[in-house]
């Protein structure tokens, strides 16, 4: 257990539907990230976020959009969805910044997002 | 090209076997690399990074990085049955925002055989 938890563990929805996925990440993490995972793309960074502020992006749609609360938890917001955001979510999260390549990324056990 | 190229397998392999696992990767930046073990339905939990070329090892794992070719490995010794899983391999670079994020591989699956 990494620590990391992550809620719904599954989720159904439709096209054109909006979800949340949310994360807890491990006491005393400051840096949360989110990564997108398909068979075909493999594990993609989607955006990170450090004490309540965003601090790096990746291959993150406008559709979705991030948030880091005060309490350090995190929301990932989907929104107008399609069959190809059908997929794994991870959350992870890490001590610092992360601007140490040692700086270890813990992952949460991830949603699993089905669009119908 | 992906900047992290990954075998996806599957490999499978008789208990005890030395496995072998390997990526290549193209950006020059890179300045660490890490591999992940992903068991089925779990999320990604590292299990050894290296920052220059040459050998690291830890337990029955080896990494192994040669910059020149751009070429990544992860040496598994006398395999369990307990390291099937998939093996991620990435690449990044020291730094601040957009230019220190991982880079991954599409990974690669693994079963040990009893």
């Amino acid at each position: 257990d990494s620590g990391v938890t992550q809620t719904p563990k599954h989720l159904i929805t439709a096209t054109g539907q909006r979800v949340t996925l949310r994360c807890s990440p491990r006491s005393g993490d400051l840096s949360v990230y989110w990564y997108q995972q398909s068979l075909d793309q493999g594990l993609q960074f989607l955006i990170q976020y450090y004490n309540g502020e965003e601090r790096a992006k990746g291959n993150i749609l406008e559709r979705f959009s991030a948030q880091q609360f005060p309490d350090l938890h995190s929301e990932l917001n989907l929104s107008s969805l399609e069959l190809g955001d059908s997929a794994l979510y991870f959350c992870a999260s890490s001590t610092t910044a992360g601007t140490s390549g040692t700086d270890t990324q813990y992952f949460g056990p991830g949603t699993r997002l089905t669009v119908l | 090209q992906k900047e992290v190229e990954q075998d996806p397998g599957p490999l499978s392999v008789p208990e005890g076997a030395i496995v072998s696992l390997n990526c290549t990767y193209s950006n020059s930046a890179f300045q660490y690399f890490m591999w992940y073990r992903q068991y089925s339905r779990k999320g990604p939990e590292l299990l050894m990074y290296t920052y220059s070329s040459g050998n690291k090892e830890d337990g029955r794992f080896t990494a192994q990085v040669d910059k020149s070719s751009k070429y990544i490995s992860l040496f598994i010794r006398d395999s369990q049955p307990s390291d099937s899983a998939t093996y991620l391999c990435a690449g990044g670079a020291n730094g601040a925002g957009n230019n220190r994020k991982l880079i991954w591989g599409l990974g690669t699956s693994l079963a040990v055989n009893p």
